[in-house]
Protein backbone atom coordinates (compact mmCIF):
# COMPACT_ATOMS: atom_id res chain seq x y z
CA UNK A 1 0.00 0.00 0.00
CA UNK A 2 1.79 3.47 -1.29
CA UNK A 3 -1.54 5.82 0.52
CA UNK A 4 -1.07 8.17 2.85
CA UNK A 5 -0.30 6.53 6.45
CA UNK A 6 -0.60 8.40 9.88
CA UNK A 7 0.28 6.99 13.26
CA UNK A 8 -1.04 6.33 15.92
CA UNK A 9 -5.04 5.91 14.55
CA UNK A 10 -6.28 6.76 18.13
CA UNK A 11 -4.26 8.49 20.55
CA UNK A 12 -6.37 9.12 24.25
CA UNK A 13 -4.54 11.51 26.75
CA UNK A 14 -4.69 13.64 29.75
CA UNK A 15 -4.99 16.88 29.42
CA UNK A 16 -2.00 18.67 30.28
CA UNK A 17 0.22 15.94 28.56
CA UNK A 18 2.02 16.54 25.05
CA UNK A 19 1.28 14.10 21.77
CA UNK A 20 2.73 13.74 18.92
CA UNK A 21 1.16 12.52 15.51
CA UNK A 22 3.45 10.63 12.71
CA UNK A 23 2.55 11.08 9.23
CA UNK A 24 4.23 9.45 5.69
CA UNK A 25 3.45 10.72 2.43
CA UNK A 26 2.51 9.42 -0.84
CA UNK A 27 6.86 8.86 -1.71
CA UNK A 28 6.83 11.00 -4.91
CA UNK A 29 4.88 13.68 -3.03
CA UNK A 30 6.95 16.87 -2.31
CA UNK A 31 3.84 18.83 -0.36
CA UNK A 32 2.32 18.03 2.68
CA UNK A 33 -0.75 19.41 4.75
CA UNK A 34 -2.05 18.99 8.15
CA UNK A 35 -5.73 19.35 8.62
CA UNK A 36 -8.02 19.02 11.80
CA UNK A 37 -11.67 18.24 11.70
CA UNK A 38 -14.43 18.08 14.47
CA UNK A 39 -17.22 15.86 14.67
CA UNK A 40 -20.11 17.25 11.68
CA UNK A 41 -17.76 19.78 10.20
CA UNK A 42 -15.31 20.04 7.42
CA UNK A 43 -11.28 19.57 7.71
CA UNK A 44 -10.13 22.91 9.05
CA UNK A 45 -5.85 23.85 8.03
CA UNK A 46 -3.50 23.97 10.52
CA UNK A 47 0.30 24.05 8.21
CA UNK A 48 1.66 23.17 5.29
CA UNK A 49 5.33 21.93 3.75
CA UNK A 50 6.51 22.24 0.56
CA UNK A 51 9.15 19.42 0.37
CA UNK A 52 11.35 20.21 4.16
CA UNK A 53 10.03 23.86 3.96
CA UNK A 54 7.46 25.36 6.60
CA UNK A 55 5.43 27.43 3.76
CA UNK A 56 2.65 28.54 6.14
CA UNK A 57 1.87 27.77 9.83
CA UNK A 58 -0.27 30.51 10.48
CA UNK A 59 -3.12 29.08 10.65
CA UNK A 60 -1.81 26.76 13.38
CA UNK A 61 -4.54 27.08 16.27
CA UNK A 62 -2.00 28.11 19.30
CA UNK A 63 1.69 28.11 19.95
CA UNK A 64 1.00 24.85 21.44
CA UNK A 65 0.43 23.16 18.16
CA UNK A 66 3.76 22.72 16.50
CA UNK A 67 4.90 20.73 13.19
CA UNK A 68 8.21 19.58 11.32
CA UNK A 69 8.93 17.53 8.30
CA UNK A 70 13.18 16.56 8.22
CA UNK A 71 14.27 15.83 5.59
CA UNK A 72 11.22 17.00 3.71
CA UNK A 73 10.08 12.66 4.19
CA UNK A 74 8.00 11.96 7.60
CA UNK A 75 5.89 14.66 9.31
CA UNK A 76 5.18 15.27 12.44
CA UNK A 77 2.34 17.24 14.63
CA UNK A 78 2.93 17.83 17.95
CA UNK A 79 0.29 19.67 20.76
CA UNK A 80 1.47 20.56 24.17
CA UNK A 81 -0.06 20.72 27.38
CA UNK A 82 -3.09 19.22 25.76
CA UNK A 83 -6.48 20.57 26.39
CA UNK A 84 -10.36 19.18 26.39
CA UNK A 85 -10.88 21.10 22.93
CA UNK A 86 -7.67 19.52 21.00
CA UNK A 87 -10.20 16.15 21.14
CA UNK A 88 -10.94 15.86 17.42
CA UNK A 89 -9.44 14.18 14.05
CA UNK A 90 -5.96 15.46 12.43
CA UNK A 91 -5.33 14.54 9.21
CA UNK A 92 -2.40 14.39 7.19
CA UNK A 93 -2.45 14.63 3.10
CA UNK A 94 -0.21 14.93 0.48
CA UNK A 95 0.09 16.02 -3.19
CA UNK A 96 2.66 16.69 -5.92
CA UNK A 97 3.33 20.10 -7.16
CA UNK A 98 2.58 19.44 -10.80
CA UNK A 99 -0.26 16.79 -10.64
CA UNK A 100 -3.29 18.28 -12.50
CA UNK A 101 -5.50 19.97 -10.12
CA UNK A 102 -2.82 19.75 -7.01
CA UNK A 103 -5.64 17.17 -5.68
CA UNK A 104 -4.42 16.09 -2.01
CA UNK A 105 -4.44 12.64 -0.78
CA UNK A 106 -5.40 11.74 3.11
CA UNK A 107 -4.30 9.47 5.59
CA UNK A 108 -6.81 7.56 7.47
CA UNK A 109 -6.26 10.09 10.26
CA UNK A 110 -5.77 9.94 14.11
CA UNK A 111 -8.33 10.56 16.54
CA UNK A 112 -7.29 12.38 20.09
CA UNK A 113 -9.29 12.31 22.47
CA UNK A 114 -8.13 14.63 25.83
CA UNK A 115 -9.77 13.39 28.93
CA UNK B 1 -11.89 35.07 1.20
CA UNK B 2 -13.20 31.48 0.23
CA UNK B 3 -16.57 30.08 1.09
CA UNK B 4 -18.15 26.36 0.44
CA UNK B 5 -21.51 25.92 1.17
CA UNK B 6 -23.26 22.74 1.06
CA UNK B 7 -26.89 23.26 2.02
CA UNK B 8 -28.13 19.78 2.25
CA UNK B 9 -26.98 18.47 6.06
CA UNK B 10 -28.63 14.75 5.15
CA UNK B 11 -29.50 12.72 2.05
CA UNK B 12 -31.63 9.50 1.61
CA UNK B 13 -31.69 7.94 -1.69
CA UNK B 14 -32.51 4.26 -3.07
CA UNK B 15 -30.18 1.66 -3.91
CA UNK B 16 -29.69 2.48 -8.01
CA UNK B 17 -30.83 5.74 -8.37
CA UNK B 18 -29.04 8.46 -8.84
CA UNK B 19 -28.56 11.87 -6.28
CA UNK B 20 -27.09 15.06 -6.79
CA UNK B 21 -25.26 17.25 -4.32
CA UNK B 22 -25.33 20.46 -4.23
CA UNK B 23 -22.22 23.02 -3.77
CA UNK B 24 -21.77 26.55 -4.22
CA UNK B 25 -18.65 28.73 -4.01
CA UNK B 26 -17.44 32.01 -4.09
CA UNK B 27 -14.24 33.31 -4.72
CA UNK B 28 -12.97 36.45 -6.56
CA UNK B 29 -10.04 34.43 -8.02
CA UNK B 30 -10.48 33.47 -12.08
CA UNK B 31 -8.31 30.51 -11.61
CA UNK B 32 -9.43 27.88 -9.12
CA UNK B 33 -9.95 24.07 -8.29
CA UNK B 34 -12.87 22.41 -7.32
CA UNK B 35 -12.69 19.06 -5.30
CA UNK B 36 -15.00 16.34 -3.87
CA UNK B 37 -14.12 14.04 -1.38
CA UNK B 38 -15.89 10.67 -0.10
CA UNK B 39 -15.49 10.21 4.41
CA UNK B 40 -17.13 6.72 5.01
CA UNK B 41 -17.52 5.71 9.04
CA UNK B 42 -14.18 4.82 9.25
CA UNK B 43 -12.96 8.68 8.97
CA UNK B 44 -10.65 8.67 5.78
CA UNK B 45 -11.24 10.92 3.25
CA UNK B 46 -11.13 9.53 -0.35
CA UNK B 47 -10.38 12.17 -3.28
CA UNK B 48 -13.32 11.52 -6.21
CA UNK B 49 -13.30 14.40 -8.73
CA UNK B 50 -11.58 17.41 -9.60
CA UNK B 51 -12.64 20.28 -12.03
CA UNK B 52 -10.54 23.66 -12.97
CA UNK B 53 -12.26 26.77 -13.27
CA UNK B 54 -10.66 26.92 -17.27
CA UNK B 55 -12.21 23.28 -17.90
CA UNK B 56 -14.69 23.32 -20.57
CA UNK B 57 -16.61 20.27 -19.74
CA UNK B 58 -17.45 18.99 -16.78
CA UNK B 59 -15.16 16.21 -14.87
CA UNK B 60 -16.40 12.56 -14.97
CA UNK B 61 -14.72 9.60 -12.74
CA UNK B 62 -16.70 6.35 -13.37
CA UNK B 63 -20.41 6.91 -11.55
CA UNK B 64 -19.11 10.32 -10.31
CA UNK B 65 -19.94 13.75 -12.43
CA UNK B 66 -19.58 17.40 -11.68
CA UNK B 67 -22.18 19.50 -13.16
CA UNK B 68 -19.97 22.89 -13.32
CA UNK B 69 -22.02 25.59 -13.73
CA UNK B 70 -19.24 28.67 -13.69
CA UNK B 71 -21.56 31.66 -13.74
CA UNK B 72 -23.97 30.37 -10.87
CA UNK B 73 -20.64 29.44 -8.99
CA UNK B 74 -22.36 25.87 -8.51
CA UNK B 75 -20.24 22.47 -8.46
CA UNK B 76 -23.29 20.01 -7.72
CA UNK B 77 -21.66 16.08 -8.12
CA UNK B 78 -23.44 13.46 -9.16
CA UNK B 79 -23.80 10.17 -8.32
CA UNK B 80 -25.51 7.57 -11.19
CA UNK B 81 -26.18 4.38 -9.58
CA UNK B 82 -26.02 4.31 -6.22
CA UNK B 83 -24.95 1.67 -4.34
CA UNK B 84 -25.13 0.72 -0.61
CA UNK B 85 -21.05 1.24 -0.22
CA UNK B 86 -22.01 4.89 -1.44
CA UNK B 87 -23.21 5.47 2.03
CA UNK B 88 -21.03 8.17 3.64
CA UNK B 89 -20.55 12.01 4.11
CA UNK B 90 -19.56 13.94 0.88
CA UNK B 91 -17.27 17.52 1.12
CA UNK B 92 -17.15 19.80 -1.36
CA UNK B 93 -13.54 21.91 -1.99
CA UNK B 94 -11.72 24.45 -3.36
CA UNK B 95 -8.20 25.66 -3.69
CA UNK B 96 -7.71 28.84 -5.80
CA UNK B 97 -4.34 30.01 -8.13
CA UNK B 98 -2.88 31.63 -4.75
CA UNK B 99 -2.85 28.96 -2.14
CA UNK B 100 -2.34 25.80 -1.21
CA UNK B 101 -4.94 24.70 1.49
CA UNK B 102 -8.27 23.27 0.96
CA UNK B 103 -11.36 24.56 2.19
CA UNK B 104 -14.18 22.74 2.90
CA UNK B 105 -17.72 22.37 3.09
CA UNK B 106 -19.86 21.51 6.06
CA UNK B 107 -20.44 18.05 4.31
CA UNK B 108 -23.62 16.27 3.30
CA UNK B 109 -24.61 13.03 4.71
CA UNK B 110 -25.61 10.12 2.09
CA UNK B 111 -27.45 6.91 3.24
CA UNK B 112 -28.22 4.94 0.24
CA UNK B 113 -31.53 2.42 1.27
CA UNK B 114 -31.94 -1.24 -0.23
Amino acid sequence: DTGVSQNPRHKITKRGQNVTFRCDPISEHNRLYWYRQTLGQGPEFLTYFQNEAQLEKSRLLSDRFSAERPKGSFSTLEIQRTEQGDSAMYLCASSFLSSGGGEQYFGPGTRLTVT
Amino acid sequence: AQKITQTQPGMFVQEKEAVTLDCTYDTSDPSYGLFWYKQPSSGEMIFLIYQGSYDQQNATEGRYSLNFQKARKSANLVISASQLGDSAMYFCAMRDSRDYKLSFGAGTTVTVRA
